[in-house]
C-alpha cells in the first residue's frame, strides 16, 4: 500500500530565503507524487507532479521537487520564500493499486510561516 | 471551465440532523471524488465515481453516509443523523481520465453542535 510522510508538520522560513519541505514516500509500484498547497478555509491548488518522467518538477509559483528513488523522497524546493508562500503544504501519492482507484493518499500536511 | 464548484461552503448543524453537500465538477471530467479533511490532518478519501457508477467506498464511509451522482455530472453528499465526529471540511474533486490530475473544490466545512 502507498504512503506519505511529511517531516515537519511546521516550517518558518525568513522572506528570500530557501524553502525546504520534506516528503518521503512508500510504494509497491513506480509511483505518482504531488504536492498541493492550501490556503486558509480554501481547498487544494496543484503545485506540481511527477509521473515518471523527468526526476526534476517544475512548478507553479517557483516551486520545484525532485524525485529520489533511492532515498523514496519527493522533497519541495524553492530558492526565496515571498510572503505570499505562507500557507499548508500536503505532499501526496496516487494509489495505482488493482483497483485503479486513483485516490490520492496525503501525508500530514507541513505549515509553512514566512517571517519578514 | 469554472473550475469545481461546491455548495454550501459552510454548514452548521446539530447532532442527529441531515446534511446534504453538492459538488459540481469541472465540465467533461469523468471521475469524481469526496475526501475528508479533519483539522490538523490531510484529506481522506472517502468515494469516487467514474461517471454514474460509485465504484469504492472507503470504510470511513459509515452506512449513515451515502452519495450519488445521478447523471454523472453533479454529486451529493448526504449525511444522516449527523455525529459531533463528522465535524469536517468535505472536500470533491474531478479528474478527466484515471491518472490525470485532480481538481479540488473549496471545500464544504461542516460544524456539528
Amino acid at each position: 500500500a502507498q504512503s506519505v510522510t511529511q517531516l515537519g508538520s511546521h516550517v518558518s522560513v525568513s522572506e528570500g530565503a530557501l524553502v525546504l519541505l520534506r516528503c518521503n514516500y512508500s510504494s509497491s509500484v513506480p509511483p505518482y507524487l504531488f504536492w498541493y498547497v492550501q490556503y486558509p478555509n480554501q481547498g487544494l491548488q496543484l503545485l506540481l507532479k511527477y509521473t515518471s518522467a523527468a526526476t526534476l518538477v517544475k512548478g507553479i509559483n517557483g516551486f520545484e521537487a525532485e524525485f529520489k528513488k533511492s532515498e523514496t523522497s519527493f522533497h519541495l524546493t524553492k530558492p526565496s520564500a515571498h510572503m505570499s508562500d505562507a500557507a499548508e503544504y500536503f505532499c501526496a501519492v496516487s494509489d495505482l493499486g488493482g483497483g485503479a482507484t486513483n485516490k490520492l493518499i496525503f501525508g500530514t500536511g507541513t505549515l509553512l510561516a514566512v517571517q519578514p | 471551465d469554472t473550475g469545481v464548484s461546491q455548495d454550501p461552503r459552510h454548514k452548521i448543524t446539530k447532532r442527529g440532523q441531515n446534511v446534504t453537500f453538492r459538488c459540481d465538477p469541472i465540465s467533461e471530467h469523468n471521475r469524481l471524488y469526496w475526501y475528508r479533511q479533519t483539522l490538523g490532518q490531510g484529506p481522506e478519501f472517502l468515494t469516487y465515481f467514474q461517471n454514474e457508477a460509485q465504484l469504492e467506498k472507503s470504510r470511513l464511509l459509515s452506512d449513515r453516509f451515502s452519495a450519488e451522482r445521478p447523471k454523472g455530472s453533479f454529486s451529493t453528499l448526504e449525511i444522516q443523523r449527523t455525529e459531533q465526529g463528522d465535524s469536517a471540511m468535505y472536500l470533491c474533486a474531478s479528474s478527466l481520465v484515471a491518472l490525470d490530475t485532480q481538481y479540488f473544490g473549496p471545500g464544504t466545512r461542516l460544524t456539528v453542535l
